[in-house]
């Protein structure tokens, strides 16, 4: 089955990094971009940043660049969302997305989000 | 970075009826890189349409896209399981990528 399965909820302190997954099966996962996409409660879709898994090329959104990093691990064929420092503006449902045949960045794969909180 | 400006905020329409939706951007979309998702309560989003006006694989042909430039469109008859959120997204333009506002579709 073709899917992107994401870690689960996590519940962190300010001040406290986290590192969050999103690992594919099913297709060529490596080749394909993987974005991943915030949704705050009650509000609409954010594209935070973008990698190929392949070579570990990842671009930012500028709303997010130095907040976040992206990275990969195609021997395991999993994507990677990390905070260094978390903070309470933070919390919100993470969705990685996948392009699965075009190599343009719109995205036919979805995960199932993960649940990311944080208070104090 | 091209802002993306989907209009109505919510639209309030029955079964049947036709809802009509708005993605405007604040500069021209390289090549019809413009892509539609349905997002219902407690799911991912779901995607539509990309190029444009291209059905992605499984959606049902009542949905359809259109437009070019800075204007689009997407346009279907309502079924009882529409009714949901839908984003427009553009891909076609540095630095990467950018979604609507979005535009609920809610049973009048």
């Amino acid at each position: 089955e073709v899917q992107l399965v994401q870690s689960g909820a996590e519940v962190r302190k300010p001040g406290e990094s986290l590192k969050i997954s999103c690992k594919g099966s099913g297709y060529s996962f490596n080749n394909h971009w993987i974005a991943w996409v915030r949704q705050m409660s009650g509000k609409g879709l954010e594209w935070m940043g973008i990698i190929y898994p392949d070579d570990s090329d990842a671009r930012y959104s500028p709303s997010f660049r130095g907040q976040v990093t992206i990275s990969a691990d195609k021997s395991i064929s999993t994507a990677f969302l990390q905070w260094s420092s978390l903070k309470a503006s933070d919390t919100a449902m993470y969705y990685c997305a996948s392009e699965t045949a075009s190599g343009y960045w719109y995205f036919d794969l979805w995960g199932r989000g993960t649940l990311v909180t944080v208070s104090s | 970075d091209i802002v993306l400006t989907q209009s109505p905020g919510t639209l309030s329409l029955s079964p049947g009826e036709r809802a009509t939706l708005s993605c405007r951007a604040s500069q021209s979309v390289s090549s019809r890189y413009l892509a539609w998702y349905q997002q219902k309560p407690g799911q991912a989003p779901r995607l539509l349409i990309y190029g444009a006006s291209r059905r992605a694989t499984g959606i049902p042909d009542r949905f359809s896209g259109s437009g070019s430039g800075t204007d689009f469109t997407l346009t279907f008859r309502l079924e009882p399981e529409d009714f949901a959120v839908y984003y427009c997204q553009q891909y076609g333009n540095s630095p990467g990528l950018s979604f609507g506002g979005g535009t609920k579709v809610e049973i009048k």
